[in-house]
């Protein structure tokens, strides 16, 4: 499977508790987004790396949000002291830097449940 | 700041029976319009960009057009396949984020 893989698909965590999820991109794809989409809403954009520069984070993104691209490849977002408004759909996406989001692939995300 | 607004919310149409949805938006400058199809428990997948106004995209059975102020996709002799929520979506010419409405949950009965 050549797409964008996130780990793990369900997450069922108590408030409080530390979380953290796994994006692998597309081979080769330089840029990776993170978005946010809870029921019956469109996605809304959290943060973006070019590389593993982290270039744009949105005001949405609380202190208790980190999202790191170490070497470039592989992205973690990690929510500390998670509360029932977490509770969302988090969506992963690469594209390359040529092609811009024309070429933007979706992973099949995170459904985290904060109980 | 960026405002999407796709309507209507929810759609359900016969088998065949053609229909158009909608979306308004306001930025400042627009870089792109954007359309995707979201299937439940999947991310979105895209289906078209309109750079300006004027352009038409077509592929199958859905037609994306846009205007200054507004896009529309129109779908044609619809099937049950086609049910999904479609998003719409604009880039500025200022960033590479991507600004989504809520999105038309179209239901196709066959």
């Amino acid at each position: 499977d050549t797409g964008v893989s996130q780990d793990p698909r369900h997450k069922i965590t108590k408030r409080g508790q530390n979380v953290t999820f796994r994006c692998d991109p597309i081979s080769e794809h330089n840029r990776l987004y993170w978005y946010r989409q809870t029921l019956g809403q469109g996605p809304e954009f959290l943060t973006y790396f070019q590389n593993e520069a982290q270039l744009e984070k949105s005001r949405l993104l609380s202190d208790r949000f980190s999202a790191e691209r170490p070497k470039g490849s592989f992205s973690t977002l990690e929510i500390q002291r998670t509360e029932q408004g977490d509770s969302a759909m988090y969506l992963c996406a690469s594209s390359p830097v040529y092609g811009g989001n024309e070429k933007l692939f979706f992973g099949s995300g995170t459904q985290l449940s904060v109980l | 700041e960026d405002q999407v607004t796709q309507s209507p919310e929810a759609l359900r149409l016969q088998e065949g029976e053609s229909s158009s949805l909608n979306c308004s938006y306001t930025v400042s400058g627009l870089r792109g319009l954007f359309w995707y199809r979201q299937d439940p428990g999947k991310g979105p997948e895209f289906l078209f960009t309109l750079y300006s106004a004027g352009e038409e995209k077509e592929k199958e059975r859905l037609k994306a057009t846009l205007t200054k102020k507004e896009s529309f996709l129109h779908i044609t002799a619809p099937k049950p396949e086609d049910s999904a929520t479609y998003l719409c979506a604009v880039e500025e010419t200022s960033g590479s984020r991507l600004t989504f409405g809520e999105g038309t949950q179209l239901t196709v009965n066959p």
